[in-house]
């Protein structure tokens, strides 16, 4: 009964440090999406998965940001060369359906990400 | 474009006065999704209601309900009788039928602190 968990829960990288942050879904669900939530903001969308395909990457603020979901469960989000504009909470979320449905998103704690 | 307007940014009652919170949402789409998230200190989100454009039915659950309108594009949160646990900030989100994903569009929250 396990929820979505993310990891590292917080993360300091100096500005130009590569970070890779994961997220482990609920087991069984088939959309995934990462959010980016700065501070006293919304979060805001950045990418969608349906199993392993990336189906929309319109959010992802630079081609610094990468997402990856290779076997269909855990994902990992990848920033390169970070900056301070990258400082921001990462949300991750998992719903069981596809597209076809309105599932509500369940989502992890979150990763408390800093640039310095 | 959809946007989510969450008007109130904080909010701060004392115990047991009712609340109301405000959410007012733009789409082009006829069908679409509207939810409520709570984001306690801890910092998960967590999912409170999900409705159907098509179901204006207000629904109450506890000490929660909505309220929703079509005619002026609003879903608005009532908490009666608040009590301290209910202090975190509040989300209204959208997702309407654009795309081949249902990603969310959140309004930037209002604060609700209830103080004893």
């Amino acid at each position: 009964g396990a929820g979505v968990s993310q990891s590292p829960r917080y993360k300091v990288a100096k500005r130009g440090q590569d970070v890779a942050l994961r997220c482990d879904p609920i087991s069984g669900h088939v959309s995934l999406f990462w959010y980016q939530q700065a501070l006293g903001q919304g979060p805001e969308f950045l990418t969608y998965f349906q199993n392993e395909a990336q189906l929309d990457k319109s959010g992802l603020p630079s081609d610094r940001f990468f997402a990856e979901r290779p076997e269909g469960s855990v994902s990992t989000l990848k920033i390169q060369r970070t900056q301070q504009e990258d400082s921001a909470v990462y949300l991750c979320a998992s719903s069981s359906r596809t597209s076809g449905s309105r599932d509500e998103q369940y989502f992890g704690p979150g990763t408390r990400l800093t640039v310095t | 474009a959809q946007k989510v307007t969450q008007a109130q940014t904080e909010i701060s009652v004392v115990e047991k006065e009712d609340v109301t919170l405000d959410c007012v949402y733009e789409t082009r789409d006829t069908t679409y999704y509207l939810f409520w998230y709570k984001q306690p200190p801890s910092g998960e989100l967590v999912f409170l209601i999900r409705r159907n454009s098509f179901d204006e039915q207000n629904e109450i659950s506890g000490r929660y309900s909505w309220n929703f309108q079509k005619s002026t594009s609003s879903f608005n949160f009532t908490i009666t009788a608040s009590q301290v646990v209910d202090s975190a900030v509040y989300f209204c989100a959208l997702s309407d039928s654009g795309g081949s994903n249902y990603k969310l569009t959140f309004g930037k929250g209002t604060l609700l602190t209830v103080n004893p």
